[in-house]
């Protein structure tokens, strides 16, 4: 079983719609939880961050967390062609093992 | 504010030849880490400074891959002699805090022939 699973997609949305990416994890003991945008041939940019369950929104991406089931999500509502990338999700542990454990990730097309 | 920057941006190597990545962080991360992406693959840790101090090396694959932080500011990774299996995308981050948002460097992408 891999530490960060997502589904690798491709996964197309038309664009307006709400894209939603999904990621697990495996150890109960991580606490750091990330996505990462990347377009093709460029590095991972960060998009959200969340630390405690439930919802945190920053403007057109709302991330959610459940620990109980080892879930994270990120939706992104309004969907542009400009959001078509690859979403990496990410988990760490806090002080003393910050490294982070990366997904394969979710290639997102957005559909014109 | 100047992101994560990493030169050279390529490099294409001979197998057994030597190459040396560098890394700046932000200004004022005491945090930096170095992450490696080969064909097909996630992106895995390598290590982790804190200032000029080796926190977590339990990802270096060998012991022909040497880390360097002088002084604390800009790191280099060295690999030598350079194997084929070498190949792929180096990634450099840097933190503020430790445990919290990790931001990334434009990779070297490394080709040993």
């Amino acid at each position: 079983q891999k530490e960060v699973e997502q589904n690798s997609g491709p996964l197309s949305v038309p664009e307006g719609a709400i894209a939603s990416l999904n990621c697990t994890y495996s150890d109960r003991g991580s606490q750091s939880f990330f996505w990462y945008r990347q377009y093709s041939g460029k590095s991972p940019e960060l998009i959200m961050s969340i630390y405690s369950n439930g919802d945190k929104e920053d403007g057109r991406f709302t991330a959610q967390l459940n620990k109980a089931s080892q879930y994270v999500s990120l939706l992104i509502r309004d969907s542009q062609p400009s959001d078509s990338a690859t979403y990496l999700c990410a988990v760490s542990f806090n002080f003393g093992n910050e490294k982070l454990t990366f997904g394969t990730g979710t290639r997102l097309t957005i559909i014109p | 504010e100047a992101g994560v920057t990493q030169f050279p941006s390529h490099s294409v190597i001979e197998k057994g030849q030597t190459v040396t990545l560098r890394c700046d962080p932000i200004s004022g991360h005491d945090n930096l880490y170095w992450y490696r992406r080969v064909m097909g693959k996630e992106i895995k840790f390598l290590l982790h400074f804190v200032k000029e101090s080796k926190q977590d090396e339990s990802g270096m694959p060998n012991n022909r891959f040497l880390a360097e932080r002088t002084g604390g500011t800009y790191s280099t990774l060295k690999v030598q002699p350079a194997e084929l299996e070498d190949s792929g995308v180096y990634f450099c981050a840097s933190s503020q805090v430790r445990g919290y948002e990790q931001y990334f460097g434009p990779g070297t992408r490394l080709t040993v022939t």
